[in-house]
């Protein structure tokens, strides 16, 4: 079984400030991992995905991932965030076998000025 | 190039009434899946399909039915709407190889009442 835990289902962080979502899977074979975003009546967009490739995964928009399969983790970061950076993130996790993916719940990031 | 076209974008509807929800892609891809996106519940999976012709459940298939007669199209319908079932839903596909990330469209907005 597959499954996927974001840390806060809501981030606030100011303009120019670290940005740091947290995702943890479960697989029980080696993962593929996504980070998607989502703006306000949208779809879900992919920012970056991990396949066994490197571990450190650069995405869209400045963001990248580093995956840790020593802690099972997936955590998405960018160094400056920018207004436009405000969505909704959702991990989600996929392995060889599965023709499916599981999603997180998902973190909202808020960016103040 | 359109992608994932979900059609209609907006539908309210009685209780007991039914309906079809309508997805295209235009990549050619052999997956296709239904979504439900619900308040701090993420997306959850209804029912998916690996190629023309076949459907699978996911994780909420109850009151939902789909079909998968072409394989550009894969058709989500409510035989009897109830009220659980407002939700905003989306479609999405994708290539048959593990680890491909998942297209989406841009969710149609159901309300019953």
């Amino acid at each position: 079984a597959q499954s996927v835990t974001q840390l806060g289902s809501h981030v606030s962080v100011s303009e120019g400030a670290l940005v740091l979502l947290r995702c943890n899977y479960s697989s029980s074979v080696p993962p593929y991992l996504f980070w998607y975003v989502q703006y306000p009546n949208q779809g879900l967009q992919l920012l970056l995905k991990y396949t066994s490739a490197a571990t450190l995964v650069k995405g869209i928009n400045g963001f990248e991932a580093e995956f840790k399969k020593s802690e099972t983790s997936f955590h998405l970061t960018k160094p400056s965030a920018h207004m436009s950076d405000a969505a909704e993130y959702f991990c989600a996790v996929t392995s060889s076998g599965y023709s499916t993916l599981t999603f997180g719940k998902g973190t909202m990031l808020l960016v103040s000025p | 190039n359109a992608g994932v076209t979900q059609t209609p974008k907006f539908r309210v509807l009685k209780t007991g009434q039914s309906m079809t929800l309508l997805c295209a892609q235009d990549m050619n891809h052999e997956y296709m899946y239904w979504y439900r996106q619900d308040p701090g519940m993420g997306l959850r999976l209804i029912h998916y399909s690996v190629g023309e012709g076949t459907t699978a459940k996911g994780e909420v298939p109850d009151g939902y039915n789909v079909s998968r007669l072409k394989k550009q199209n894969f058709l989500l319908g409510l035989e009897s709407a109830a009220p659980s079932q407002t939700s905003v839903y989306f479609c999405a596909s994708s290539r048959t190889q593990t680890g491909q990330p998942q297209h989406f469209g841009d969710g149609t907005r159901l309300s019953i009442l």
